[in-house]
């Protein structure tokens, strides 16, 4: 089993929808939770970063820890089709020497 | 505009040669790394480096090399004994000593023809 799993997907949503996106986890040593978005052909960009449980909203986006149930979240408000691509989560352990292990990712699709 | 550039963009291999990819980071990040990505695997860690003139294998490093002689550049070089090396390789820094996020290259595809 790995220690991070994410759905691959691909997830297609109309246009303004809300998209929910998640990982769970089997470490209960990850501290740091991280979404990145990768475009297609493109190397991944850091999208949110959040530390230990909680939530944390950007503009449209809003990513949720849940550390009892080993489970987060990225939530994309008034999806557009540029969101289009695939997201990526990853995680980290305090002292593990900042790497990260990251989900297989979960493409997105939003359509007009 | 600071940044990681990786070259080439697109790189074939043929049997039995060795390659080496090339990343550079003006950023002055301590921390660098090398990912492969292939379809329905993530990201999966080659070698990292936190210092210059040190480095670490990561889960996958059995037919790649990688030296850190400069803080700006970590290159990769893919052997001949890496059976399977077609994919798409990712370099990466952070800047090290603290949890924090990486900041990715734009990526070399490499092909076995």
């Amino acid at each position: 089993q790995k220690e991070v799993e994410q759905d691959p997907g691909p997830l297609s949503v109309p246009e303004g929808a809300i998209v929910s996106l998640n990982c769970t986890y089997s470490n209960s040593a990850f501290q740091y939770f991280m979404w990145y978005r990768q475009y297609s052909r493109k190397g991944p960009e850091l999208l949110m970063y959040t530390y230990s449980s909680g939530n944390k909203e950007d503009g449209r986006f809003t990513a949720q820890v849940d550390k009892s149930s080993k489970y987060i979240s990225l939530f994309i408000r008034d999806s557009q089709p540029s969101d289009s691509a695939t997201y990526l989560c990853a995680m980290s352990v305090t002292g593990g020497g900042n790497k990260l292990t990251f989900g297989t990712g979960t493409q997105l699709k939003v359509e007009l | 505009d600071g940044g990681i550039t990786q070259s080439p963009k697109y790189l074939f291999r043929k049997e039995g040669q060795n390659v080496t990819l090339s990343c550079e980071q003006n950023l002055n990040h301590d921390a660098m790394y090398w990912y492969r990505q292939d379809p329905g695997q993530g990201l999966r860690l080659i070698y990292y480096s936190q210092i210059v003139n040190d480095f670490q294998k990561g889960d996958i490093a059995e037919g790649y090399s990688v030296s850190r002689e400069k803080k700006e550049s970590f290159p990769l070089t893919v052997t001949s004994a890496q059976k399977n090396p077609t994919a798409f390789y990712l370099c990466a820094s952070s800047i090290g000593g603290r949890q924090d996020g990486y900041t990715f290259g734009s990526g070399t595809r490499l092909t076995v023809v």
